[in-house]
């Protein structure tokens, strides 16, 4: 089946510009998870969605960073007014959150964004 | 804060046993020990994970030391395709209850030479 998808694979942009960045989950789940990778980093949390309501955004680093998932399917994560040190891979996951035990996230590709 | 430790590289035969450590001494008793790998360009990629027992999938195999401190990935036969960037991942509770987030190390560069 389907995995996750996102879009669009890159983004150039201009410091002061607003970007968004759209995440398809796997059909049917009902967690969403999005993550910042820096180069020759590992992957950062930034916020995590179950439902339609985020119930973990913890890891977003300032109130320049948005997402929302207003049908609890697509998500999109909103940045405005970037900066060149957002320049990242971001990456966005899914889970079905069935049972604690066996919960595991599925990475889609990732948005490499380039702030110039 | 990454609560795993890993050597940021290592090299395998084509054909033999990979076996990747990782230190996670701060684990609690409920945190689950998850391993991924990302190969260039792609999104990590779930390999397998456990809490106690050692568990072992189509992939790879998970030992766990008693004590939780420290795990290891078992890759058995390792190929060139299984060359790629290993994570050891600790599981913890996120900011409101019920939720959980990955707590990404830097992760154990693997190659496999012909």
């Amino acid at each position: 089946g389907a995995g996750v998808s996102q879009t669009p694979s890159n983004k150039v942009t201009e410091k002061g510009k607003y970007v968004e960045l759209r995440c398809d989950p796997i059909s049917g789940h009902t967690a969403l998870y999005w993550y910042r990778q820096s180069l020759g980093q590992g992957p950062e949390f930034l916020i995590y969605f179950q439902g339609t309501g985020a119930a973990d955004d913890s890891g977003l680093p300032n109130d320049r960073f948005f997402a929302v998932r207003p049908e609890g399917s697509v998500s999109t994560l909103k940045i405005q007014r970037t900066e060149r040190g957002d320049s990242a891979v971001y990456l966005c996951a899914s889970s079905l959150r069935l049972a604690i035990s066996t919960d595991t996230q599925y990475f889609g590709p990732g948005t490499r964004l380039t702030v110039l | 804060d990454a609560k795993t430790t890993q050597p940021p590289s290592m090299d395998c035969a084509e054909g033999r046993a990979a076996n990747l450590p990782c230190n996670h001494s701060t684990i609690s008793g409920n945190e689950y020990v998850y391993w991924y790998r990302q190969i260039h360009s792609q999104g990590p990629q779930y390999i397998i994970h456990g809490l106690k027992n050692n568990e072992t999938n189509e992939m790879a195999s998970l030992i766990i030391t008693e004590d939780r401190k420290s795990s290891t990935l078992i890759l058995p036969h390792a190929t060139l395709r299984d060359t790629a960037v290993y994570y050891c991942i600790v599981r913890v509770a996120g900011s409101t209850s019920g939720t959980y987030k990955y707590i990404f190390g830097t992760g154990t560069r693997l190659k496999v030479l012909a």
